[in-house]
C-alpha cells in the first residue's frame, strides 16, 4: 500500500499569508495526485487534480506543485475563507488519503 | 452536475453488519470512466478510503478493511451500496459516498454526498 505523509499536521497563519502544505508518498505516483478542502460539516471540495490542475471554480491563489514522490499545495494570499482542513489523495494504487492539514487563525 | 446521497441506518449494533446505499441522481452510472467510492471519517478525524466500485461491478478494497467491506452496483436503479460486517464502536464514523472520475488528471473524487452519520454501539 501507498503511504502518505502530509505536513505540518497544523499551521496557524494570518490573512495574507502564503501557506504552504507538503504532501510525500512512500512510492513514485506520477501525477497522480489530488488536493481537498474541507470545512467543519461539510463534505470534502477538490481544489488540485493530477497535481497542478486547477478545478473549475476554485480561485487562482491556490496552486500545485511536483511530481513522483514529493508534491505541494500553496495559498498565496490566505482568505478568511480558507481557514479549513486540506487533503492529499493519490489514485495512482487504489486510493489514499494524507492524514490532513488544519489551517487556523 | 451528478448528486449522491446516502441512506441507511444510523446505529448498528456492534458484531452485526453495517449496510448504506448511495443514490445517484442528475445522471448516468453507466458511462465509462467513473468509478463509485466509499470513504469514511471517524468523529474528528481524517478520511479514510473504503473502497471503489465500477459500473462493470469491479471492486477496489482498502486492505485494511478487505476482510470486512463487500460492495456493489445497480445501474438499473443508479444506486451503489456498501457493506461492513463484524462492526465495532472503532467502525463509528461519517460515511460518504462519492464519484471519482478518470476524465480529469490525477483520476480524482468530483462529487461527493453529504455524509450519513453510523454509530456503532449496543
Amino acid at each position: 500500500d501507498i503511504q502518505m505523509t502530509q505536513s505540518p499536521s497544523s499551521l496557524s497563519a494570518s490573512v495574507g499569508d502564503r501557506v504552504t502544505i507538503t504532501c510525500r508518498t512512500s512510492q513514485n505516483i506520477d501525477n497522480y495526485l489530488n488536493w481537498y478542502q474541507q470545512k467543519p460539516g461539510q463534505a470534502p471540495k477538490l481544489l488540485i487534480h493530477g497535481a497542478s490542475n486547477l478545478q473549475s471554480g476554485v480561485p487562482s491563489r491556490f496552486s500545485g506543485s511536483g511530481s513522483g514522490t514529493d508534491f505541494t499545495l500553496t495559498i498565496s494570499s490566505l482568505q478568511p475563507e480558507d481557514f479549513a482542513t486540506y487533503y492529499c489523495q493519490q489514485s495512482y494504487t487504489r486510493l489514499a488519503f494524507g492524514g490532513g492539514t488544519k489551517v487556523e487563525i | 452536475q451528478v448528486q449522491l446521497q446516502e441512506s441507511g441506518p444510523g446505529l448498528v449494533r456492534p458484531s452485526q453488519t453495517l449496510s448504506l446505499s448511495c443514490t445517484v441522481s442528475g445522471g448516468s452510472m453507466t458511462g465509462g470512466g467513473d468509478y463509485w467510492s466509499w470513504i469514511r471519517q471517524p468523529p474528528g478525524k481524517g478520511l479514510e478510503w473504503i473502497g471503489y466500485i465500477y459500473n462493470t461491478g469491479s471492486v477496489y478494497y482498502n486492505s485494511s478493511l478487505d476482510s470486512q467491506v463487500s460492495m456493489s452496483v445497480d445501474t438499473s436503479k443508479n444506486l451503489f451500496s456498501l457493506k461492513l460486517a463484524s462492526v465495532t464502536a472503532a467502525d463509528t464514523a461519517l460515511y460518504y459516498c462519492a464519484r471519482g472520475t478518470t476524465s480529469l488528471k490525477g483520476w480524482p473524487i468530483d462529487s461527493w454526498g453529504q455524509g450519513i452519520l453510523v454509530t456503532v454501539s449496543s
